[in-house]
């Protein structure tokens, strides 16, 4: 069946180290985001990319890049990690096109000491 | 996108049938509902979503007001494992992105 992976699910990481989280779809989809979770936020988007190739800022896009060579994988990096990145992250993946219901993977939990 | 009104929570004895109601009064004619959960520690999950019809699959109906200005979401036979968050969400099609608000706790009930 096809589906939505993370990895890896969970991260334990120091400041200042470079981080990738990767995702990885086998739907076909050409919309994906990334978005990050925190109490008392809900869920915030990070980055998004309607195609390879193509990618756009978010509203807390700050100290993290994406980049899109395929149109199964979107890799979220965190440049620089600062603690103010814990959180959880959200990919999700939609198809495109009217409704474009997105349909997310089980989450990553970093954790920036 | 049009902002969305729940209640913070609700509880809902196993069996029977949970109704979770949604504002959006200032919804626009081009903007759809959608509904999504989010069980502990997972992935929120796509439920329905609707534009003027009431609109039923294998796992809730959603009923819209002639008006659009408030739907409510049905789940029929609520088990302990519906018990999650429940956001209520208005965007327009094609729309790049969702915005979640602070939905509502479902608990259900043995």
């Amino acid at each position: 069946d096809a589906e939505i992976t993370q990895s890896p699910r969970h991260k334990i990481t120091e400041t200042g180290r470079q981080v990738t989280l990767a995702c990885h779809q086998t739907w076909n989809h050409n919309n994906m985001f990334w978005y990050r979770q925190d109490l008392g936020h809900g869920l915030r988007l990070i980055h998004y990319s309607y195609g390879v190739q193509d990618t756009n800022k978010g509203e807390v896009s700050d100290g993290y890049s994406v980049s899109r060579s395929n149109t199964e994988d979107l890799p979220l990096t965190l440049e620089s990690a600062a603690s103010s990145q814990t959180s959880v992250y959200f990919c999700a993946s939609s198809e495109g096109g009217q409704g474009n219901t997105q349909y997310f993977g089980p989450g990553t939990r970093l954790t920036v000491l | 996108d049009a902002k969305t009104t729940q209640p913070p929570s609700m509880d809902c004895a196993e069996g029977r049938a949970a109704n979770l109601p949604c504002n959006h009064s200032t919804i626009s004619g081009n903007e759809y509902v959608y509904w999504y959960r989010q069980i502990h520690s997972q992935g929120p999950q796509y439920i329905i979503h609707g534009l003027k019809n009431n609109e039923t699959n294998e796992m809730a109906s959603l009923i819209i007001t002639e008006d659009r200005k408030s739907s409510t979401l049905i789940l029929p036979h609520a088990t302990l494992r519906d018990t999650a968050v429940y956001y209520c969400i208005v965007r327009v099609a094609y729309g790049n992105k969702l915005v979640f608000g602070a939905g509502t706790i479902l608990r259900v009930k043995s």
